[in-house]
């Protein structure tokens, strides 16, 4: 069992609010990963974050921004979200360093549709 | 990260064994081949992984082909609980390069 956790699992907002998608891990990792997926679709990484105050955005661009203030928090945020921000966001995690390191641990997503 | 090729679905009876395929011709002596599933509306889940040798845990048997080229996910009592997508992926390490594609989407049937 994987001890990632993302809240909230679903949710539906009007146009131009500001969201926050929180992230949390209780095992310690060090890289930490924000993923973007449309229903059937690939996977796709939108940001990334090797340790404490280290973010990098990843290969599709995001007009979402992230934060790593704690080793086990990793919140992203949309400053006035719009329709084409609907999507499932998946947070993820992983220790890093070596081939078990390498493993990456997924929290159960976050829905999110606007209106 | 080497790029792999599944096929777009498959089925399988409950109760018998499911063969996933995966080939991976590119690999490079350094990339493991990892296999997660991911059950819908969830996130992926990590299912098993190796190098050369086959492996197997409390979920699947991964055979490996002696070149590498190629590999097979094994679920050896499949339940409808199984269906979901397979993704295969190989990777030497750095999660930021992974490849996901669009994995293998398996239909376990009553």
């Amino acid at each position: 069992e994987a001890d990632i956790y993302q809240t909230p699992r679903y949710l539906v907002i009007g146009t131009g609010k500001k969201i926050t998608l929180e992230c949390s891990q209780t095992m310690g990792h060090d890289k930490m990963y924000w993923y973007q997926q449309d229903p059937g679709m690939e996977l796709h990484l939108i940001h990334y974050s090797y340790g404490v105050n280290s973010t990098e955005k990843g290969d599709l661009s995001s007009e979402s921004t992230v934060s790593r203030i704690r080793t086990e928090h990793f919140p992203l945020t949309l400053e006035s979200a719009r329709p084409s921000h609907t999507s499932q966001y998946l947070c993820a995690s992983s220790l890093g360093g070596g081939l078990s390191g390498n493993t990456i641990y997924f929290g159960e997503g976050s829905w999110l549709t606007v209106v | 990260d080497a790029k792999t090729t599944q096929p777009p679905s498959m089925d399988c009876a409950e109760g018998r064994a499911a063969n996933l395929p995966c080939n991976h011709s590119t690999i490079s002596g350094n990339e493991y081949v990892y296999w997660y599933r991911q059950i819908h509306s969830q996130g992926p889940q990590y299912i098993i992984h190796g190098l050369k040798n086959n492996e197997t845990n409390e979920m699947a048997s991964l055979i490996i082909t002696e070149d590498r080229k190629s590999s097979t996910l094994i679920l050896p009592h499949a339940t409808l609980r199984d269906t979901a997508v397979y993704y295969c992926i190989a990777h030497a390490g750095n999660n930021r390069k992974l490849i996901w594609g669009l994995g293998t989407s398996l239909a376990v049937n009553p």
